[in-house]
């Protein structure tokens, strides 16, 4: 089993649509966890960046984090056709361990 | 502020040959880790350095090394290239401090032939 589990798509959805991306984890000493996002021939982009459990909204992103059940989501409101990229979960224990990566979902956003 | 720059941005070599690739971190950032990305794979850590060392370390084998310069500015060194090899090459910065998170390069594009 993979330390960090994510759906790899295709996910294919309507302008204007909520997506939900996700991940699992097996490792419960994980504390800090990232969302990026890769558009082809582009390093990854940080989009979301949170501690412990709980949400956080910036923008139209929402990341949830649920520690009980080792389980993260990324939530994209109205989404539009830009957003159609890689997604990427990341997460690590504390701030010095490194970071163990998703293998990513991608996401075409359909106008 | 500038972001992190990773120079070539495409490299072609032979098997056998060897390949250093550089990273300059985002100023002020002390922590430089760097990635290989394959479709098959996804991100694979393969080493982080921190004030000029290395302070985690993935599992590839001997030929990929790191080192860091004392203004941050790292470079990653594979020896004896083979065909897998072939990757993308991502190296990201941070403060290396607590709650600060990292930030990618666009990557070097390695193909091996």
């Amino acid at each position: 089993q993979k330390e960090v589990e994510q759906d790899p798509g295709p996910l294919s959805v309507p302008e204007g649509a909520i997506v939900s991306l996700n991940c699992t984890y097996s490792n419960s000493a994980f504390q800090y966890f990232m969302w990026y996002r890769q558009y082809s021939r582009k390093g990854p982009e940080l989009l979301m960046y949170t501690y412990s459990s709980g949400n956080k909204e910036d923008g139209r992103f929402t990341a949830q984090v649920d520690k009980s059940s080792k389980y993260i989501s990324l939530f994209i409101r109205d989404s539009q056709p830009s957003d159609s990229a890689t997604y990427l979960c990341a997460m690590r224990g504390t701030s010095y361990d490194k970071v163990i990566f998703g293998p990513g979902t991608s996401l075409s956003v359909i106008p | 502020k500038a972001g992190v720059t990773q120079t070539p941005r495409y490299l072609i070599k032979t098997r056998g040959q060897q390949v250093t690739l550089s990273c300059s971190p985002i100023s002020g950032h002390r922590s430089v880790s760097w990635y290989q990305q394959t479709p098959g794979q996804g991100l694979q850590f393969l080493f982080e350095y921190f004030s000029e060392t290395q302070r985690n370390k993935g599992n590839f084998p001997g030929r990929f090394s790191g080192r860091q310069f004392s203004n941050s500015r790292s470079e990653m060194n594979v020896s004896t290239l083979e065909l897998g090899d072939s990757a993308l090459y991502l190296c990201a910065s941070s403060a290396g401090t607590p709650n600060q998170p990292q930030h990618f390069g666009d990557g070097t594009r390695l193909s091996i032939l």
